[in-house]
């Protein structure tokens, strides 16, 4: 069971443009929601992380938007540059279950 | 100075053949972790000790057997390597166990010929 699902599987966007990437999730008991980001070679790294008390947060260009109700929560990366081109995972822990699930990635490409 | 490496970076290897994989951090971390990745990119854990006590044993060939002598080093050994075993092998580590930032190490790319 797929308890972390992620969507688009790629997505394409021109420079300057918005990223959008959403993520859904079943489990009540997940209170932590980070986002990784992993370029080719090289392990994942933690850009962005939200707790369910904040429906928002932001760090520079990248934003992410919590619905508690729908179980939904997702990463906006604003003016989208060659640079944010990696694999973006969204993850979820919390409850008695520590170990952090993660989404299937999205593949994300710049052009310039 | 690398916060979490890995040896070897990779590793080519015959069917059949006995391998170990090292991780060591020099965070101070209490929890460290394995992960496999597989040739789709799904990430998923494996292993997780909480000062070296093993505190997440997901659904694992029993081939596979990590060890953590201490706090700072975490090694995964595999036995019987099958061609199924070909993946990137991550360690990790963070603070403590729940919903911390866990910080991932560069990686083993494991390929069973």
């Amino acid at each position: 069971q797929q308890q972390v699902k992620q969507s688009p599987q790629s997505l394409i966007v021109q420079k300057g443009g918005i990223s959008i990437i959403n993520c859904a999730y079943e489990n009540t008991a997940f209170d932590y929601f980070p986002w990784y980001q992993q370029f080719p070679g090289k392990g994942p790294a933690l850009l962005i992380a939200i707790r369910p008390d904040v429906s928002e947060k932001k760090e520079g260009r990248f934003t992410i938007s919590f619905n508690k109700s729908a179980k939904q929560f997702s990463l906006h990366i604003m003016d989208s540059q060659p640079g944010d081109s990696a694999t973006y995972f969204c993850a979820a822990s919390g409850g008695s279950n520590y170990k952090l699930t993660f989404g299937k990635g999205t593949l994300l490409t710049v052009n310039p | 100075d690398t916060a979490v490496s890995q040896t070897p970076k990779y590793l080519v290897t015959q069917m059949g053949n006995d391998k170990s994989i090292k991780c060591e951090q020099n965070l101070g971390h209490d929890t460290m972790y394995w992960y496999k990745q597989d040739s789709k990119k799904f990430l998923k854990i494996m292993f997780s000790y909480n000062n070296k006590e093993l505190i997440i044993n997901e659904t694992v060939p029993n081939r596979f057997s990590p060890k953590s002598p201490d706090k700072a080093h975490l090694n995964l050994h595999i036995n019987s390597l099958e061609l199924g075993d070909s993946a990137v092998y991550f360690c990790a580590s963070s603070q403590r166990q729940g919903g911390e930032t866990q910080y991932f190490g560069p990686g083993t790319r494991l390929l069973v010929l």
